[in-house]
């Protein structure tokens, strides 16, 4: 069984609309991340969060997308007004230090339409 | 910024036959790295990882991979595969210092029974 439960595991939404993705891990970590992998591409990284703040994020990850952990414990990724292109698989990912082995949860396969 | 190569997309075995699975990255300074594995409809699992000492690292399922520095490789291999090994494999690096992961863009393994 993953580290990290992820919900919904499929989420299928219009164009323009807003989603929210949930990550709940089962122990305490100090690192969380949110990944995508669109079918046939790579698994690339979109943002860190340490400490509740982002550490790093990519270019991927625009002024569209927003993460947080509102009660200690969820971790989400929220996405303002989806595109096309944003149809993917998520995977949110722990670790307890700064560059160990991450856990990923299942993932959360997002269909825009 | 640094990259990722695994060379094998799609690689078909029978059961019993050795695996080799290529990969390279980009990056000259320390690094760490990882193999991940996801089975089909599961999460990204950590296979093995490589810090530092002995380069001949042996993970989960009998699976082992070598760092040869001065190739920029770490290849994973296992001597004798089982049908169950049908998944995919990703090839992953941080760099010194850094908190994200890089994936390569995997490598789909089907071993025939």
């Amino acid at each position: 069984e993953p580290e990290v439960t992820q919900t919904p595991s499929h989420q299928v939404t219009q164009m323009g609309q807003e989603v929210i993705l949930r990550c709940v891990p089962i122990s305490n970590h100090l690192y969380f991340y949110w990944y995508r992998q669109i079918l046939g591409q790579k698994v690339e990284f979109l943002v860190s969060f340490y400490n509740n703040e982002i550490s790093e994020k990519s270019e991927i990850f625009d002024d569209q997308f927003s993460v947080e952990r509102p009660d200690g414990s969820n971790f989400t990724l929220k996405i303002r007004s989806t595109k096309l292109e944003d149809s993917a698989m998520y995977f949110c990912a722990i670790g307890d230090s700064y560059n160990s082995p991450l856990h990923f949860g299942n993932g959360t396969r997002l269909t825009v339409t | 910024a640094q990259s990722v190569s695994q060379h094998n997309h799609h690689v078909i075995l029978s059961e019993a036959a050795s695996l080799e699975l290529g990969c390279n990255y980009s990056y000259g300074g320390t690094v760490n790295l990882f193999w991940y594995v996801q089975y089909p409809g599961q999460h990204l699992q950590l296979l093995l990882k490589y810090f530092s000492g002995d380069p001949l690292v042996k993970g989960i399922k009998g699976f082992e991979a070598e760092f040869i520095k001065s190739k920029f490789s770490f290849n994973l291999r296992k001597p004798s595969v089982q049908w169950s090994d049908t998944a995919e494999y990703f090839c992953a690096v941080i760099p010194g210092g850094y908190q994200k992961v890089t994936f390569g863009i995997g490598t789909k393994l089907q071993v025939i029974p």
